[in-house]
């Protein structure tokens, strides 16, 4: 069974510039979390769809960032602009629903975003 | 205040030697506790599960939760360098519906186990 994936595995922008991050979750799994890591601190929440709705975008830092996700399988996570703070690493995560499967979230590898 | 506050080290160890990480937490809604385990470049591995206080043990690791003080522990035995990594706490509440919630994390503790 294929895991979590996740592209571009890195990214390298110039500030003011949109990128677009793409998450494929484990099929079948109707979770699908986004959290990000800034250098030196903390993995955080960004926000939670189940099936194509999103239940939860407490942690989304602004309106520059736009989360999708298609048909509840793949998310789109786009940053437009890109502001310097937005560097860190963006996981994905996916999940069965509750009383499906297990309770376990499992991460993808990971987008390493840099913007310069 | 962080919700979740883990002592990020480094911690360096000899191989078979015992490791104690650990989290303190405030939140009290907090119910499942939980250890992920992240290699260099990879996404977080879960490791370790419980819910509520209690006792939980596979293999070598040995996860504790103490709600009445709000602290969590994991236990390595006989680590081997293998284990070297970054170990994370993470934590949620009881989300109620179709999802258990999502996941509050620790800073991360680097370990490194030396031959």
């Amino acid at each position: 069974e294929a895991g979590v994936t996740q592209f571009p595995s890195h990214s390298v922008i110039e500030k003011g510039q949109t990128v677009t991050l793409r998450c494929d979750p484990i099929s079948g799994h109707d979770n699908l979390y986004w959290y990000r890591r800034v250098m030196g601190k903390e993995i955080k929440f960004l926000l939670h769809f189940v099936k194509e709705s999103k239940q939860d975008e407490s942690g989304m830092p602004n309106n520059r960032f736009l989360a999708e996700r298609t048909g509840g399988t793949y998310s789109t996570l786009k940053v437009q602009p890109a502001e310097l703070e937005d560097s860190g690493v963006y996981f994905c995560a996916s999940s069965p629903l509750r009383g499906q499967g297990t309770y376990e979230q499992y991460f993808g590898p990971g987008t390493r975003l840099t913007v310069t | 205040q962080k919700e979740v506050e883990q002592d990020p080290g480094p911690l360096s160890v000899p191989e078979g030697a015992i490791v104690s990480l650990n989290c303190t937490y405030s939140n009290s809604a907090f119910q499942y506790f939980m250890w992920y385990r992240q290699y260099s470049r990879k996404g977080p591995e879960l490791l370790m599960y419980t819910y509520s206080s209690g006792n939980k043990e596979d293999g070598r690791f040995t996860a504790q939760v103490d709600k009445s003080s709000k602290y969590i522990s994991l236990f390595i035995r006989d680590s081997q360098p293998s284990d070297s990594a970054t170990y994370l706490c993470a934590m949620s509440a009881n989300a109620g519906g179709t999802s258990y919630g999502k996941l509050t994390f620790g800073q991360g503790t680097i370990l490194t186990v030396h031959p």
